[in-house]
């Protein structure tokens, strides 16, 4: 089965530019996550979907980020304007959603630096 | 606030020796236990995981976790490390509830000499 698609793989930046991510789940899976990973940190989580609708998105800093999923499948997370600190790794991932035990399911990451 | 604890940020390891790698968690209500592993250039990826039952967990490549309720404690192990076990290693957290909210530790990274 494939896997959770993420794009760009890579992103440069300068501050207060705007940058967008997106995220391919795995096919049928209704939770989709968006984490940050800063260099030395765990992936922290940022904002969490249950299909279409938002379920958490008490980390995201709403002022600058957004993040949508369409239709329930596909999802973007955007940037504007970006400051140096979200320099990180975002990593999207997706499970069935249907128990806290369920295995998650994570893309190979976007890597922005913004300078 | 919830929160996970992995003790070792780094960890060097000759090939063949024990690997123990701490990880403890706040929170006192039950919850659900995992660890996953990046290897070099590859995505996260499930080790094991728990959330009832025999508190000790096998997972894959003969790694193996024990739950310890009394001190919030899921340390993962493996007898014997191989070359190939360098890698990050993340223990994390999933609360139950609404949306399953995971936490995770800062990682440890598992650098196994040849």
């Amino acid at each position: 089965e494939a896997g959770v698609a993420q794009s760009p793989r890579y992103k440069i930046i300068e501050k207060r530019q705007s940058v967008a991510f997106w995220c391919n789940p795995i096919s049928g899976h209704a939770t989709l996550y968006w984490y940050q990973q800063i260099l030395g940190q765990g992936p922290k989580l940022l904002i969490q979907f249950q299909n279409n609708g938002v379920v958490d998105d008490s980390q995201l800093p709403k002022d600058r980020f957004s993040a949508e999923r369409l239709k329930g499948v596909d999802s973007t997370l955007k940037i504007q304007p970006a400051k140096l600190e979200d320099s990180a790794v975002y990593l999207c991932a997706s499970t069935t959603g249907q128990f806290a035990i369920d295995t998650q399911y994570f893309g190979p990451g976007t890597r922005l630096t913004v300078l | 606030a919830q929160s996970v604890s992995q003790h070792n940020h780094h960890v060097i390891l000759s090939e063949a020796a024990s690997l123990e790698l701490g990880c403890n968690y706040s929170y006192g209500g039950t919850v659900n236990l995992f660890w996953y592993v990046q290897y070099p250039g590859q995505h996260l990826q499930l080790l094991l995981k728990y959330f009832s039952g025999d508190p000790l967990v096998k997972g894959i490549k003969g790694f193996e976790a024990e739950f310890i309720k009394s001190k919030f404690s899921f340390n993962l192990r493996k007898p014997s490390v191989q070359w190939s076990d360098t890698a990050e290693y993340f223990c994390a957290v999933t609360l139950p509830g609404g949306g399953f909210k995971t936490i995770f530790g800062a990682g440890t990274r598992l650098f196994v000499k040849a």
